[in-house]
């Protein structure tokens, strides 16, 4: 497909769980953003990747929240030992330039119980 | 901290009125900026991009960006029921010392509108 796609698309984690959260950008795009969405929020920004670097991981709640993008293409975001506060929506955006619009995959439903 | 704000709502207005959404932003050094459109459980979706003061008009929708101000609007001409969403604005600025660019939205504006 042309777009965004996020996998996988709903995820239940017991407390304490590791979960691995997948995006697979559009092709060619440089920049990839990583964000958290809690309901009726905005969303909150994580994590950006320029290419395979990545430049600002100010965002990242805590230690326990890893993101890479290896070959500059698709990207995980991995928490470990989730939380029941880690539950949100989790979304990705690529764009194809620095300062363009960026574009958002489906997002993934992360709910810890 | 960088901020963008924009009203939470909900704005109301009736089928075939014009809807209006403001948003500030606090980072004089924002360069891009953008409007996207959320449909309830959806990702966000991107409906316009603006990059220089003034308007831009694209079909039933115009941006307005003001730097001076910094203000962005977005305004919905002939709004119909199927315009009812919440409105993110997002705002791009170069992020200093890091040689990123930081994408930040607002919590967003519910526009609700009635048949």
């Amino acid at each position: 497909g042309a777009g965004v796609s996020q996998s996988p698309r709903y995820k239940v984690a017991k407390r304490g769980q590791d979960v691995a959260l997948r995006c697979d950008p559009i092709s060619g795009h440089v920049s990839l953003f990583w964000y958290q969405q809690a309901l009726g929020q905005g969303p909150e920004f994580l994590t950006y990747f320029q290419n395979e670097a990545q430049l600002d991981k100010s965002g990242l709640p805590s230690d326990r929240f890893f993101a890479e993008r290896p070959e500059g293409s698709v990207s995980t975001l991995k928490i470990q030992r989730t939380q029941q506060e880690d539950s949100a929506v989790y979304l990705c955006a690529s764009g194809p330039s620095l300062v363009s619009e960026a574009f958002f995959g489906q997002g993934t439903r992360l709910t810890v119980v | 901290q960088k901020e963008v704000e924009q009203n939470s709502g909900p704005l109301s207005v009736p089928e075939g009125a014009i809807a209006s959404l403001n948003c500030t932003y606090s980072d004089r050094g924002s360069q891009s900026f953008f409007w996207y459109r959320q449909y309830s459980g959806k990702s966000p979706e991107l409906i316009m991009s603006i990059y220089s003061n003034g308007d831009k008009e694209d079909g039933r929708f115009t941006a307005q960006l003001n730097k001076a101000s910094q203000y962005v609007s977005l305004l919905i001409r002939d709004s119909q029921p199927s315009d009812s969403a919440t409105y993110l604005c997002a705002v791009k600025a170069p992020r200093s010392g890091a040689g990123s660019y930081q994408l930040t939205f607002g919590k967003g504006t519910k526009l609700s509108v009635i048949p």
